[in-house]
């Protein structure tokens, strides 16, 4: 049973526009939650996270949004640019609970094109 | 500062066959994590080790096993091996104990595990 989901295999959005990548959990435990970005031949990359205290959190061109009451997360990239073309995984943590490390969702391809 | 390395790179093993993978954690990082990704999935946790001793495992069977050394580098060792193992294994290291949103983990490239 898949407790983070991401239903988006993938999306395609053009440069200068927003991506939306979204992300469901299932465990209320999970009280921190990621966003890795991972390119081919190389490992993930953390590329901005959320606190179950906050609702919203940005860096730069990227807002990752959090909605507990529906166990939803998203994260936007506003503008879009064709080196964001990457696979994005979300992943979530409950902070030294019984999971034991993180859980990932199986990822969004994101293609941005010029 | 070096990043996370693994090694090697790609490699071909048999059914029932034994294999053992490679990670260089990043200097000073005491904690290394081991993580399965199919093809099409989300990395899924294999186990990490803090301080050369194992400190929780998913669910994976006693024919995945570890180690860690005190100069920063860590194996994955699978026996037995399954067509199922095919994957790409990857290791991250962090300062502290992962799973804690304190101590980010940072990841190697991966090693691409194909079992015939």
């Amino acid at each position: 049973d898949q407790q983070v989901k991401q239903n988006s295999p993938s999306l395609s959005v053009q440069e200068g526009r927003i991506s939306i990548l979204n992300c469901d959990y299932t465990n209320s435990m999970f009280d921190y939650f990621l966003w890795y970005k991972k390119y081919p031949a190389e490992g993930p990359t953390f590329l901005i996270s959320i606190s179950s205290i906050k609702d919203k959190n940005e860096d730069g061109r990227f807002t990752v949004f959090l909605n507990k009451s529906a166990k939803h997360l998203s994260l936007h990239i506003v503008p879009s640019q064709p080196g964001d073309s990457a696979v994005y995984f979300c992943a979530a943590s409950d902070n030294g609970g019984s999971q034991g490390n993180l859980i990932f969702g199986k990822g969004t391809k994101l293609s941005v094109k010029p | 500062e070096t990043g996370v390395t693994q090694s090697p790179t790609h490699l071909i093993k048999t059914r029932g066959q034994q294999v053992t993978l490679r990670c260089s954690s990043q200097s000073g990082h005491n904690t290394v994590s081991w993580y399965q990704q199919a093809l099409g999935q989300g990395p899924q946790f294999i186990f990490q080790y803090y301080r050369e001793e194992e400190n929780g495992r998913g669910n994976f069977p006693p024919r995945f096993s570890g180690l860690q050394f005190p100069n920063y580098s860590s194996e994955l060792n699978v026996n037995a091996l399954e067509l199922d193992d095919s994957a790409l294994y990857l290791c991250a290291s962090s300062l502290g104990l992962a799973g804690f949103s304190y101590n980010e983990q940072f990841f190697g490239p991966g090693t691409r595990l194909t079992v015939l």
